[in-house]
């Protein structure tokens, strides 16, 4: 099996731009759809990015994800950082046999 | 919209089995493109796959968990139901159902239940 590797915390100002990375320990990150959850404190996960780069109806253009083959990693940046956004992400992908979800990053708008 | 909805016993005693429920409104339950699944949350942790399921009757489970769960689909109730036996401590967790319209039964979650809190106590 492999792992998805996310940093703990991220934070940022209103208005400003931020990326959560997501790490694949082995296989291919580029073969291997990543989706993005967004789980606001007390509440469910919500679907912010899936298949890679494709948004949700409704959900603004301000999220957007992004892969990088190099470093078999995803990422999930969020432009104009509104107080809204403060929440756990977390990617998640698959391969053959089993899903996999990363450990969660909490983001802080500060 | 499709919307998921969870429902079971919020307390468990251990050794015994959870069994829960996920009623589905919005869409039929028997849609080919559709994938069904369950996660959990243990409090203060974060999300663990443990299963997906089609209608047509294909699952995959999570390694660690497959000689204890079952997923199934009841098309008749339009529902999805989850059972784990032989439970402790660990499984308690808020349980998600989800609903999946991608790639393949594995790919990932579209959309999302409310969740609900299952404790395991004596």
């Amino acid at each position: 099996n492999f792992l998805l590797t996310q940093p703990h915390s991220v934070s940022g100002s209103p208005g400003e731009t931020v990326t959560i990375s997501c790490t694949r320990t082995s296989g291919s990150i580029v073969t291997n759809y990543v989706q993005w959850y967004q789980q606001r404190p007390g509440s469910a996960p919500t679907t912010v990015i899936y298949e890679h780069y494709q948004r949700p109806s409704g959900v603004p253009d301000r999220f957007s994800g992004s892969i990088d083959s190099s470093s078999n990693s995803a990422s999930l940046s969020i432009s104009g950082l509104k107080t809204e956004d403060e929440a756990d992400y977390y990617c998640q992908s698959y391969d053959s046999s089993t899903q996999v979800f990363g450990g969660g990053t909490k983001l802080t708008v500060l | 919209q499709l919307q998921l909805q969870e429902s079971g016993p919020g307390l468990v005693k251990p050794s015994e089995t959870l069994s829960l429920t996920c009623s589905v409104s919005g869409g039929a339950i028997s849609s080919l493109s559709h994938f069904w699944g369950w996660i959990r949350q243990p409090p203060g942790k974060g999300l663990e796959w443990i299963g997906s399921a089609s209608y047509s009757g294909n699952t995959f489970y999570n390694s660690s968990l497959k000689s204890r769960v079952t997923i199934s689909v009841d098309m008749s109730k339009n529902h999805l139901s989850l059972q784990l036996i032989s439970v402790t401590a660990a499984d308690t967790a808020i349980y998600y159902c989800a609903n999946g319209n991608f790639y393949n039964i594995l790919t990932g979650w579209g959309y999302w239940g409310q969740g609900t809190l299952v404790t395991v106590s004596s």
